[in-house]
This record gives C-alpha cells, sequence and structure tokens, in this order.
C-alpha cells in the first residue's frame, strides 16, 4: 500500500536535547512537508522540499532543520533553538506540479519537558 | 492577504441530523484551488474534496456535498444524516502556486461531534 510513515507516533524529550522525526513516503512524490499543529490550531508549514536536495523555509522554520537526500524521505530536526517544541507534527507529499492535493502521514506529537 | 476562516471552532449535533460547515476565503489570485480535510482522534488528515477556482458546480459524494460560491468566497462543506463516526476536525484550506509548488493555506479548523 502506498502512503507516508512517521515515527514514532509519540516523543518525548529533555529540554535542550535535539530530535529528530522521521517521515516515509512510497507515493513516487517530488514533493514534501511539515506542519506544526497546535492544540486548537490550523496547521502551519515548516519546511518544504520540492525535489531531492533542496528545501525551502515555510512561515515558521526558526529552530527547526531539514534535509532531503533521498526522493523517499524527509526527517525534521527540532532544534534547542525551537522555544517552544511542543506540538503535533505532520509530515506531507504531493505530486510535483500544479494544484495536487496534500497526502498526509499519521503524525507524530512531540513532548519536551 | 490570503486567508481561510472558518467561524465555527465546535458544532455539537445528534445523530442524523444535517450539518453544515462554513468556509471563508480570502485571495487575490484568479487561479486557486480550495481543499476540505477530515482529521479524526487518531491525527491522520484525510484528502476529501478538491475544487478549482474555475468550477463553480456543487459536488456530492454520498452523504457529504459541497456549495462552492465564488461570489461570496464560500465553500461550505454539508453532511447529511450524519453519523457517529464523522466526529471529527474538518479543515478548510486554500492553495496557490508560490514559487512553483502549492501552498495549502488551512483554516483554523471545526471541531464536529456527533453524539448517538
Amino acid at each position: 500500500d502506498g502512503g507516508i510513515t512517521q515515527s514514532p507516533k509519540y516523543l518525548f524529550r529533555k529540554e535542550g536535547q535535539n530530535v529528530t522525526l522521521s517521515c516515509e513516503q512510497n507515493l513516487n512524490h517530488d514533493a514534501m512537508y511539515w506542519y506544526r499543529q497546535d492544540p486548537g490550531q490550523g496547521l502551519r508549514l515548516i519546511y518544504y522540499s520540492q525535489i531531492v536536495n533542496d528545501f525551502q523555509k515555510g512561515d515558521i522554520a526558526e529552530g527547526y532543520s531539514v534535509s532531503r537526500e533521498k526522493k523517499e524521505s524527509f526527517p525534521l530536526t527540532v532544534t534547542s533553538a525551537q522555544k517552544n517544541p511542543t506540538a503535533f507534527y505532520l509530515c506531507a507529499s504531493s505530486a510535483r506540479t500544479g494544484f495536487n492535493e496534500q497526502y498526509f502521514g499519521p503524525g507524530t506529537r512531540l513532548t519536551v519537558t | 492577504a490570503q486567508k481561510v476562516t472558518q467561524a465555527q471552532t465546535e458544532i455539537s449535533v445528534v445523530e442524523k441530523e444535517d450539518v453544515t460547515l462554513d468556509c471563508v476565503y480570502e485571495t487575490r489570485d484568479t487561479t486557486y484551488y480550495l481543499f476540505w480535510y477530515k482529521q479524526p482522534p487518531s491525527g491522520e488528515l484525510v484528502f476529501l474534496i478538491r475544487r478549482n477556482s474555475f468550477d463553480e458546480q456543487n459536488e456530492i459524494s454520498g452523504r457529504y456535498s459541497w456549495n462552492f460560491q465564488k461570489s461570496t468566497s464560500s465553500f461550505n462543506f454539508t453532511i447529511t444524516a450524519s453519523q457517529v463516526v464523522d466526529s471529527a476536525v474538518y479543515f478548510c484550506a486554500l492553495t496557490l502556486l508560490s514559487g512553483g509548488y502549492n501552498k495549502l493555506i488551512f483554516g483554523a479548523g471545526t471541531r464536529l461531534a456527533v453524539h448517538p
């Protein structure tokens, strides 16, 4: 079955530690995205990538970093510089061109204490 | 400015009631797409529908229907004969082409609770 996987589902970290969230897709999509969702709010774009070895900052990139070494994978690192990292993180992918719908993974809930 | 407004934060209905979720958008672009996504308690966003700015035909899919009115910049979503499984947060989104990729702008979502 084609889809997007994110692991783990729940992640707990101590303040000051970097943490990497995994996102893998087998939909053969060129474009991938990371969003952050806070309680009662919509999704906000962190980073996006249109193609391997290329990525761009979204609306709230500060304190986050990404890499895109393979088409299938787009890991997100939440660094200690992110002031309020506790949130629900969603990864998505889409065909690169045009107004194609984005397909989402199941999300990772990160709690930093 | 590009913006999506879902004025209804929470809606509570009893099973079998019809319910309409409102979505109003703002954009200066003439070419854009509108989407609805469902987020059940599991957290994953599920794509429901895509509608382009040139197609104002209403769409029906089973118990779901969508009413797109460009004149009022609205793209409302109606669930007929609601069921408990419809309980979820529903997001309306607007997509624009920005720098060659489709940027999704989400509303804040409407939480729908359907009670037996």
